[in-house]
């Protein structure tokens, strides 16, 4: 029972350099979301899909671009890391547009010096 | 703006020990109020929708309650196993299918 999986769970990056992450849903779910998660803030929404081939920008999208060029796979990109890009990173994905259907993943510790 | 606050940051309780977590919003439109849990270097989970005023819901020694400004997540008679951090997050209708978040209540249950 797979539900939603992210890789890497922890990588360490030096500013300016580039890496993606990989999040997989086994459940067949239209809406996928990547969040960051922050101390004391809570969860913001980064980017977000409704759909195979589509994607759209959530609250904080500045520095980060993805791509859902399957229904299954949504990926996060950061083009050029920053200090200020250090969070947990969290995919999810949902059946509909409720907030009663979301699953999360375990998370992506990311860490820019 | 859609906002949540939720407090406090964190609780200590001896196990037994009742209490509540508090989640203020505002919102244009609510469509849903839900709660989460989280455990540490988990993703959150779950819990409760909430979708109108006077709405109450339960699970085990959990009881989230709804008005039109807040919401509380009241736990009763707590175990060691209750501890983590829990989640508030407003769903409303200008905001499509976007959640927005609070900051979370870190609850420690001590045996």
């Amino acid at each position: 029972n797979a539900g939603v999986t992210q890789t890497p769970k922890f990588r360490v990056l030096k500013t300016g350099q580039s890496m993606t992450l990989l999040c997989a849903q086994d459940m067949n779910h239209e809406y996928m979301y990547w969040y960051r998660q922050d101390p004391g803030m809570g969860l913001r929404l980064i980017h977000y899909s409704v759909g195979e081939g589509t994607t759209a920008k959530g609250e904080v999208p500045d520095g980060y671009n993805v791509s859902r060029l399957k229904k299954q796979n949504f990926l996060l990109g950061l083009e050029s890391a920053a200090p200020s890009q250090t969070s947990v990173y969290f995919c999810a994905s949902s059946h509909d547009s409720s907030g009663n259907t979301i699953y999360f993943g375990e998370g992506s510790w990311l860490t820019v010096v | 703006e859609d906002q949540v606050t939720q407090s406090p940051e964190a609780l200590r309780l001896q196990e037994g020990e009742s209490s509540s977590l508090n989640c203020s919003y505002t919102v244009s439109g609510l469509r849903g109020l839900f709660w989460y849990r989280q455990d540490p270097g988990k993703g959150p989970e779950f819990l409760f929708t909430l979708y109108s005023a006077g709405e109450e819901k339960e699970k085990e020694r959990l009881k989230a309650t709804l008005t039109k400004k807040e919401s509380f997540l009241h736990i009763t008679a707590p175990k060691p196993e209750d501890s983590a951090t829990y989640l508030c997050a407003v769903q409303a209708g200008a905001a499509g299918n976007k959640l927005t978040f609070g900051g979370g209540t870190r609850v420690l249950v001590k045996p």
